[in-house]
């Protein structure tokens, strides 16, 4: 089965101060990851994706994330926090690379901003 | 269009009562998924469409639950007989690159069932 684990449901930055949301999957095949992050009373946006390429991806807004095989793990950084980043950040995976895949979502991690 | 649209975007029904969802996916796109986001379950997937066929109908919740799609394009979740534990939000999401799997969200429809 696969599935993510995101620990911490809330995590409170400075602005200006590092970014970093853990996400670690399991999985018995090469996974695909994402990143989403949803805004207020939005849809899910994608911020990034791994998809068996380079372990270090870039995404938008000045986010990325790095596949750890070893760790098993896909955490999301950006190293200057923007009171714009005030959101709910979903790690996701899929296997099924030819079929359905439907995404399996983490529990969410909902980042406060202070200024 | 130029994004996922869904409606209504707020539906407020009553215990028992039949609701329907409604989701335009973006032009184009083959695959077609709907999710359901509620305090308790968080975010989980329902059922996918890969053009009108739905290949995977395991995410469902119960047989109140039921969704089609026509013309490879819009697609309806039906909700029978509605319970107060399916008040969530319905997001509909839709994917053309079935190989990188990247699928782009609709804002989702809020039901609230009292």
């Amino acid at each position: 089965a696969q599935s993510v684990t995101q620990l911490g449901s809330h995590v409170s930055v400075s602005e200006g101060a590092l970014v970093l949301l853990r996400c670690n999957y399991s999985s018995s095949v090469p996974p695909y990851l994402f990143w989403y992050v949803q805004y207020p009373n939005q849809g899910l946006q994608l911020l990034l994706k791994y998809t068996s390429a380079a372990t270090l991806v870039k995404g938008i807004n000045g986010f990325e994330a790095e596949f750890k095989k070893s760790e098993t793990s896909f955490h999301l950084t950006k190293p200057s926090a923007h009171m714009s980043d005030a959101a709910e950040y979903f790690c996701a995976v899929t296997l099924d690379q030819t079929g359905a895949n439907n995404l399996f979502f983490g529990t969410g991690t909902r980042l406060t901003v202070i200024p | 269009g130029a994004g996922v649209s869904q409606s209504p975007s707020n539906k407020v029904t009553e215990k028992g009562k039949d609701v329907e969802l409604r989701c335009d996916p973006i032009s184009g796109h083959t695959a077609l998924y709907w999710y359901r986001q509620s305090l308790g379950q968080g975010l989980e997937f329902l059922i996918y469409f890969q053009g009108n066929s739905a290949p995977d109908k395991s995410g469902l919740p119960s047989d109140r639950f039921s969704a089609e799609r026509t013309g490879g394009s819009v697609s309806t979740l039906t909700i029978q007989r509605t319970q107060q534990e399916d008040s969530a939000v319905y997001l509909c999401a839709s994917s053309g690159d079935v190989a990188t799997s990247e699928q782009f969200f609709g804002p989702g429809t809020r039901l609230t069932v009292l």
